[in-house]
């Protein structure tokens, strides 16, 4: 089975531009996650998206944005990028089975640069 | 809210060391507890997990025990070797299934042969 796919692996762009990053999950799996990987904040959870619904969200502002399309894939969106918002973007996928804990499987990551 | 905290590195060790990175949690109720491990430009692995108190994950020679007493859930190896080279990361979930991870800020691992 093929893992965890996101496009692009690495983007470059300037402030004040927007940025769209996508993922593909595990065949089968419904649930796709994102966090933000910085150096200073660690490993932060964007939000969760679920039969194109988002299911969680994390404390970020407005700017970032996601979506889920009726094959599982999701898209996060990034509008008036800052120099903060540098970052490793990491995609989760799992099951989302009726056990106690679903896996998570992660992505490569989408590394942004603002410039 | 809940939250991570582990040990700040990095970890230097000469190959065949132990290794012990120490992980303590805040959190209500009863979570998930995980390792996961990311090897340069990948994502995260799974490393182990235990979902309840006394549980012991355990996998490629890493092992932790979920420790409610003391809220904790420290890794360790008897044995480290080169490919154990990564970043570490302790990480929760609220019991449920489907609810967000909350990491630690990582801790880096470097053996040295």
């Amino acid at each position: 089975k093929a893992g965890v796919t996101q496009t692009p692996r690495y983007l470059i762009k300037t402030r004040g531009q927007q940025v769209t990053l996508s993922c593909s999950p595990i065949s089968g799996h419904r649930s796709v996650s994102w966090y933000q990987q910085t150096p200073g904040q660690g490993l932060q959870f964007l939000f969760e998206y679920f039969s194109e619904t988002q299911r969680n969200k994390g404390n970020f502002p407005g700017r970032f944005s996601g979506r889920q399309f009726s094959n599982s894939r999701s898209e996060m969106n990034v509008s008036t990028l800052e120099l903060g918002d540098s970052a490793l973007y990491l995609c989760a996928s799992s099951q989302d089975s009726n056990s106690l804990y679903n896996e998570q499987f992660f992505g490569p990551g989408t590394r942004l640069t603002v410039l | 809210g809940n939250s991570v905290t582990q040990m700040e590195g990095p970890v230097t060790l000469s190959e065949e060391a132990f290794l012990t990175i120490n992980c303590t949690y805040t959190a209500t109720g009863y979570p998930s507890l995980f390792w996961y491990v990311q090897y340069p430009g990948e994502g995260l692995q799974l490393l182990l997990k235990a979902t309840k108190a006394d549980d012991k994950g355990s996998n490629k020679g890493f092992e932790a025990t979920y420790r409610k007493e003391t809220t904790s859930f420290h890794l360790e190896k008897g044995s480290v070797q080169v490919s154990d080279s990564a970043v570490y990361f302790c990480a929760l979930s609220d019991q449920g299934g489907n609810t967000p991870l909350v990491f630690g800020k990582g801790t880096r691992l470097s053996v040295i042969a």
